[in-house]
C-alpha cells in the first residue's frame, strides 16, 4: 500500500533553513506528482508546491518562490522540501502528499507530517 | 490567483441532520474542486474530487455538487464521527489553493 514516511520534528532558529524528507513506498514513485502542504497552528492547510519526480520539475506557490526548493532522489524514492530564511511564521506542520490518481493533482495520500518550530 | 471562500465558517447540527457547506471560487475552475476532512490532530483526508467523485472508502452520506463558482459538500445524515473541519481546494491550475475551512460539530 502507498506509504509516505516523513522525517522527524525540527527546531530551528530564525534565518536558518530546514529540509524535510518524505520516503515513498508501495507504488511506482515516478508516476505520481508529490505535493507539499503546510499547516500553521490553528490554521488551515496551505499549498506550497508540487514536484514531478520523473524530471524534478517543480511549481511553487508564489508566496514561497525563492525560498523553497523541492527535489526528488530517485535512488531512494525520497522527496525533499527545503525552506530557507525561516521566521516564526514558518512554524507549522509540513506534509508531503501524493496525487490520488495518475493525472489528477489531488492530494490523496499524505505523510504523517513533520513539525517545524522556528524559535530563537 | 483564484481565491477560495467557504461558508459558513462553523456550524452546529444534530445527529441525523442534513448539512451543507458551500465553497466559492473567485474565478472559473471547471470541475476541479476537492473536499477534505480534518479531525483535530489528524492528517487531512480526501473525501471528494472532481466536484462529486467520492474517494474510495468514504461513506455515501457524503456528496459533492456544483458547477462554479459555487460548490457544495453535503452530509446527508450527520454522525458523531463527522465532527471535523472541512476544506475545499481548487486544482485546475497552480496554486492549488485551499479554502479557509468550515468547522462542524454536534449540537
Amino acid at each position: 500500500q502507498v506509504q509516505l514516511v516523513q522525517s522527524g520534528a525540527e527546531v530551528k532558529k530564525p534565518g536558518a533553513s530546514v529540509k524535510v524528507s518524505c520516503k515513498a513506498s508501495g507504488y511506482t514513485f515516478n508516476s505520481y506528482y508529490m505535493h507539499w502542504v503546510r499547516q500553521a497552528p490553528g490554521q488551515g492547510p496551505e499549498w506550497m508546491g508540487i514536484i514531478n519526480p520523473r524530471d524534478n520539475s517543480a511549481n511553487y506557490a508564489q508566496k514561497f518562490q525563492g525560498r523553497v526548493t523541492m527535489t526528488w532522489d530517485t535512488s531512494t524514492s525520497t522527496g525533499y522540501m527545503d525552506l530557507s530564511s525561516l521566521t516564526s511564521e514558518d512554524t507549522a506542520v509540513y506534509y508531503c502528499a501524493r496525487d490520488i490518481l495518475l493525472g489528477i493533482p489531488v492530494a490523496g495520500y499524505w505523510g504523517q507530517g513533520t513539525l517545524v518550530v522556528v524559535s530563537s | 490567483d483564484i481565491q477560495m471562500t467557504q461558508s459558513p465558517s462553523s456550524l452546529s447540527a444534530s445527529v441525523g441532520d442534513r448539512i451543507t457547506i458551500t465553497c466559492r471560487a473567485s474565478q472559473g475552475i471547471s470541475y476541479y474542486l476537492a473536499w477534505y476532512q480534518q479531525k483535530p490532530g489528524k492528517v487531512p483526508k480526501l473525501l471528494i474530487y472532481h466536484t462529486s467523485t467520492l474517494q474510495s472508502g468514504v461513506p455515501s452520506r457524503f456528496s459533492g455538487s456544483g458547477s462554479g463558482p459555487d460548490f457544495t459538500l453535503t452530509i446527508s445524515s450527520l454522525q458523531p464521527e463527522d465532527v471535523a473541519t472541512y476544506y475545499c481546494q481548487k486544482y485546475n491550475s497552480a496554486p492549488f489553493t485551499f479554502g479557509p475551512g468550515t468547522k462542524v460539530d454536534i449540537k
